[in-house]
């Protein structure tokens, strides 16, 4: 079945620090989506990329979708401590059916 | 609050008894998921809904798991003979399959299922 992975696991910045993280799907996608988990809270829809090699951002967030349509990143310029979190990818087949989310990874910001 | 609600949010249990967890979508949304998450870990897809149709279940459930969506509104979420390996959060969300939206999931804030 439909795997996705996440590097890395666990990064721990410090406030300002750039931060990247980077989703590989096993098989091709129609789309991505991302989220964002606060500790103690659910997932919290982020954004969603469809087209091959599109690139969004959202301030001081870069989303961007591979040409091959198997990966993804994430990357956020100057971090603040109110990033924390889990950031997670999900990966949808055809039809915006079920998404697959990714393992995640935790960011720690320090002040 | 037209959000997505889930009860109960906690639940504990001893092995071998059965839990029902209840889901109520928001309320145009025609798709309904049920993910499994545990500690550090990401979303486990289990099943989900267009309407009251289950379109895919996950082959990791077993046939304790059974989830309902009678009349295309609310959900419930069943384990029978629960295992202390089904300790989780299930989290519900919901969807809009229709043409100009995104997917985007909105999910509930989660039933926490404790298995003694």
């Amino acid at each position: 079945g439909q795997q996705v992975m996440q590097i890395p696991q666990y990064q721990h910045v410090q406030e300002g620090e750039d931060f990247t993280t980077y989703c590989n799907s096993s098989t091709t996608l129609s789309n991505i989506q991302w989220y964002k988990q606060r500790p103690g809270g659910h997932p919290v829809f982020l954004i969603q990329l469809v087209k091959s090699g599109e690139v969004k951002k959202q301030k001081r967030l870069t989303f961007q979708f591979g040409e091959a349509k198997k990966n993804s990143s994430l990357h956020i310029t100057a971090t603040q401590t109110t990033d924390v979190g889990t950031y997670f990818c999900a990966g949808g087949g055809t039809g915006f059916q079920k998404l697959v989310f990714g393992t995640g990874t935790r960011l720690l910001v320090s002040p | 609050d037209t959000g997505v609600s889930q009860n109960p949010r906690h639940k504990i249990t001893k092995r071998g008894q059965n839990v029902t967890f209840r889901c109520d979508p928001i309320s145009e949304h025609n798709r309904l998921y049920w993910y499994r998450q545990t500690l550090g870990q990401g979303p486990e897809f289990l099943t989900y809904f267009q309407n009251e149709a289950q379109l895919e279940k996950s082959r990791l459930l077993s046939d304790r798991f059974s989830a309902e969506r009678p009349k295309g509104s609310f959900s419930t979420l069943e384990i029978q003979r629960t295992e202390q390996g089904d300790s989780a959060m299930y989290l519900c969300a919901s969807s809009s399959a229709r043409l100009g939206n995104t997917g985007e999931l909105f999910f509930g804030e989660g039933s926490r299922l404790t298995v003694l």
